[in-house]
């Protein structure tokens, strides 16, 4: 069954400090891995889309890492912001057979404290 | 620009009524894709419509229908709802169809409250 699980499933920083979400996949035949931040009450944003021959991928204070051999990745936050607070959502993309799925993870809840 | 906007914003109905919900799409984007986000979960694909065809489709029963529009706006139709349909339906648009590598643009959603 194609899954898509994160963790920590919520986390509580200080304002200023850096973090790291996890996503592991058992999702087959991968195609593309997505990373969103969806603010309460609003639709998600995209912050990162990587392929299979991509390892690292950043959008300012936010990188990405994958490992496609361990089915693995992870969103890095540096220097955190109030701003930051929200659910980060991994969406992994697969295709075979003519078709396409995108599985999304349940999120992570990230809380930046002052 | 104007984003990818959704109406209503808000929905209450009961059971075993019809629901539809609209959604338009950033200029320029020939697709739409349709999510519903139950609390506390992430979003499950629906459908995605590209050119006015249905090309993806996800594990929802057949009482969830959609269709795209020329000018490329769509709908989503749910008939005899369920407690269980009560949700935040998502729409989110990109220039071509998700089998590309571009990013999704999506709207703040509907939520439909079921009675």
């Amino acid at each position: 069954k194609n899954q898509v699980e994160q963790s920590p499933q919520s986390l509580i920083i200080l304002e200023g400090k850096n973090c790291t979400l996890q996503c592991n996949y058992t999702v087959s035949p991968f195609s593309n891995l997505r990373w969103y931040k969806q603010d309460t009450g609003r639709g998600p944003v995209s912050l990162t889309i990587m392929t299979f021959s991509e390892n690292t991928k950043s959008n300012g204070r936010y990188t990405a890492t994958l490992d496609a051999d361990t089915k693995q990745s992870s969103l890095h936050i540096t220097a955190s912001q109030l701003s930051d607070s929200a659910s980060y959502i991994c969406v992994v993309k697969y295709s075979g057979a003519g078709s396409y799925q995108l599985t999304f993870g349940k999120g992570t809840k990230l809380s930046v404290i002052p | 620009d104007a984003g990818v906007t959704q109406s209503p914003t808000h929905l209450i109905k009961t059971r075993g009524q019809h629901v539809t919900l609209r959604c338009s799409p950033i200029s320029g984007h020939k697709s739409v894709s349709w999510y519903q986000q139950v609390l506390g979960q992430g979003p499950q694909f629906i459908f995605q419509y590209y050119e006015k065809e249905e090309r993806g489709r996800g594990n929802f029963p057949d009482r969830f229908s959609a269709r795209q529009f020329p000018n490329y706006s769509s709908e989503l139709n749910v008939n005899a709802l369920l407690l269980g349909d009560s949700a935040l339906y998502l729409c989110a648009s990109s220039p071509g169809t998700v089998s590309s590598n571009q990013p999704q643009h999506f709207g703040d959603g509907t939520r439909l409250s079921i009675l």
